[in-house]
């Protein structure tokens, strides 16, 4: 089926340490792209989005950059804690039918 | 506002039922989308309504269906269960289609 690709499927680091999630996607005529994160037995989290006309937007402790050029999303989070141990997602849209295409997901894990 | 209810969260069924999943979303949303959350395949759009009427449909078999009532709950049904149908089913809802989406925390469907 459709889906944005993530470049690694797990992504480990250490608490206090700046973490980046990659995401690929297809699309070039994708305008609007959302992370989501997805803590164990919950459902997805809305983070931080961002539309095609930027590169760069932030928010608390997490900054997204996309370079549409090499149709490349990333997710910045900085001092990594232990709560931000999750999978998180990237998805995008475009076209009318605004129909989200998610990505599968990356697993990070924070070590105390 | 409460966010959004899914009911049941757990369901164990034998291949050849059928079953439908309950979602109410939040007060004021009138899209709701369903997604089939698998670890091999991610999130997979299953289908979208708002006000009552399919907006969008991802690639899924008849067997998985849909609807809305005007409160804009939303229910979806899927017959002649199959092993492969075991997954967590997330409800998302927002006030208009593919931008923030508030998800429910799911439904986990185990069929035997």
């Amino acid at each position: 089926g459709e889906s944005v690709g993530l470049h690694l499927p797990t992504l480990s680091v250490q608490e206090g340490d700046n973490s980046i999630i990659n995401c690929a996607y297809s699309n070039s005529a994708s305008d609007y792209f959302i992370w989501y994160k997805q803590e164990s037995g919950k459902g997805p989290q809305f983070i931080i989005d961002i539309r095609s006309n930027m590169d760069k937007r932030q928010g608390q402790r997490v900054t997204v950059l996309l370079n549409k050029t090499v149709k490349h999303l990333s997710l910045q989070i900085a001092a990594t804690q232990p709560g931000d141990s999750a999978v998180y997602f990237c998805a995008e849209t475009a076209g009318n039918n605004r129909k989200l295409i998610w990505g599968l997901g990356t697993s990070l894990g924070v070590n105390p | 506002k409460a966010g959004v209810t899914q009911t049941p969260r757990y369901l164990i069924k034998t291949r050849g039922q059928q079953v439908t999943l309950s979602c109410s979303p939040i007060s004021g949303h009138r899209s709701v989308s369903w997604y089939q959350q698998t670890p091999g395949q991610g999130l997979q759009f299953l289908f979208e309504y708002f006000s009552e009427t399919q907006r969008n449909k991802g690639n899924f078999p008849g067997r998985f269906s849909g609807r809305q009532f005007s409160n804009s709950r939303s229910e979806m049904n899927v017959s002649t269960l199959e092993l492969g149908d075991s997954a967590l089913y997330l409800c998302a809802s927002s006030n208009r289609t593919a931008y923030t989406q508030y998800f429910g925390p799911g439904t986990r469907l185990t069929v035997l």
